[in-house]
C-alpha cells in the first residue's frame, strides 16, 4: 500500500526568503503525485501534480516541485515566499489500479510567514 | 471551490445523534468521496463512489454511512454520532482522464462538526 510522509509538521519562514517543504513517498511503482493548499477555513486547492515526463513541474502561485524517483521524493519549492502562502500544504500520492484509483495523503505541514 | 458546495459549514450535535452531511458538484463528475481531517492526522478516505450504483470503504468507514443519490449527490451519515467524530469534513470530486490513473481531485469548503 501507497504512504506518504511528510517530515516536518510546522516551517516558519520569513517572507522574501526561499522555501522547500518535503514529500517522501512509498509506492512499488511509478507514483503519481500531487501537492495541494489548504488556506485557513478554505478547502483544499491544487498547486500541481507529476504524473509523467518532466520531473520538474511548474505549479501556481508560483511553486514547483521536483520528483526524484532515487529518493522517493517530491520535494515542493518557490523561490520567494510572500504572506498569502501561509497555509497548510499536503502532498498526496495515487495509485495506479483500475478501478480503485485513489488518493494517500500525507499529515500536511503548516507554513507561518514572518515579516 | 463554488463547484463543489457542502451543507452545513458547520454543525454542533449531541451524542447519539444521527446528522447527515451533504455534497452537491457540478462539475460532471462520476466519482466522490468523503475525506474526514483531524489535526496531526491529514485527510483520511471515509467512503467513496466511482458511480451512482458503486460504493465503496475507505480507510475509516465505521460509523459512518453514505448514500449516492445522483451523479451529483453524495451525502455522509453519521448513525449516532460520537464526541470522536468531532472533525472537519470534506467532499471531493474527480474525473478519470485515464483508466487506472487517479485524477486531480476538487474540494468542496468543509464541514467543520462538533459532536458533544
Amino acid at each position: 500500500a501507497q504512504s506518504v510522509t511528510q517530515p516536518d509538521i510546522h516551517i516558519t519562514v520569513s517572507e522574501g526568503a526561499s522555501l522547500e517543504l518535503r514529500c517522501n513517498y512509498s509506492y512499488g511503482a511509478t507514483p503519481y503525485l500531487f501537492w495541494y493548499v489548504q488556506s485557513p477555513g478554505q478547502g483544499l486547492q491544487l498547486l500541481l501534480k507529476y504524473f509523467s515526463g518532466d520531473t520538474l513541474v511548474q505549479g501556481i502561485k508560483g511553486f514547483e516541485a521536483e520528483f526524484k524517483r532515487s529518493q522517493s521524493s517530491f520535494n515542493l519549492r518557490k523561490p520567494s515566499v510572500h504572506w498569502s502562502d501561509a497555509a497548510e500544504y499536503f502532498c498526496a500520492v495515487g495509485s495506479v489500479n483500475f478501478g480503485n484509483e485513489k488518493l494517500t495523503f500525507g499529515t500536511g505541514t503548516r507554513l507561518t510567514i514572518i515579516p | 471551490d463554488a463547484d463543489v458546495t457542502q451543507t452545513p459549514r458547520n454543525r454542533i450535535t449531541k451524542t447519539g445523534k444521527r446528522i447527515m452531511l451533504e455534497c452537491s458538484q457540478t462539475k460532471g463528475h462520476d466519482r466522490m468521496y468523503w475525506y474526514r481531517q483531524d489535526p496531526g492526522l491529514g485527510l483520511r478516505l471515509i467512503y467513496y463512489s466511482f458511480d451512482v450504483k458503486d460504493i465503496n470503504k475507505g480507510e475509516i468507514s465505521d460509523g459512518y454511512s453514505v448514500s449516492r443519490q445522483a451523479q451529483a449527490k453524495f451525502s455522509l451519515s453519521l448513525e449516532s454520532a460520537i464526541p470522536n467524530q468531532t472533525a472537519l469534513y470534506f467532499c471531493a470530486t474527480s474525473g478519470m482522464r485515464l483508466a487506472g490513473v487517479p485524477d486531480t481531485q476538487y474540494f468542496g469548503p468543509g464541514t467543520r462538526l462538533t459532536v458533544l
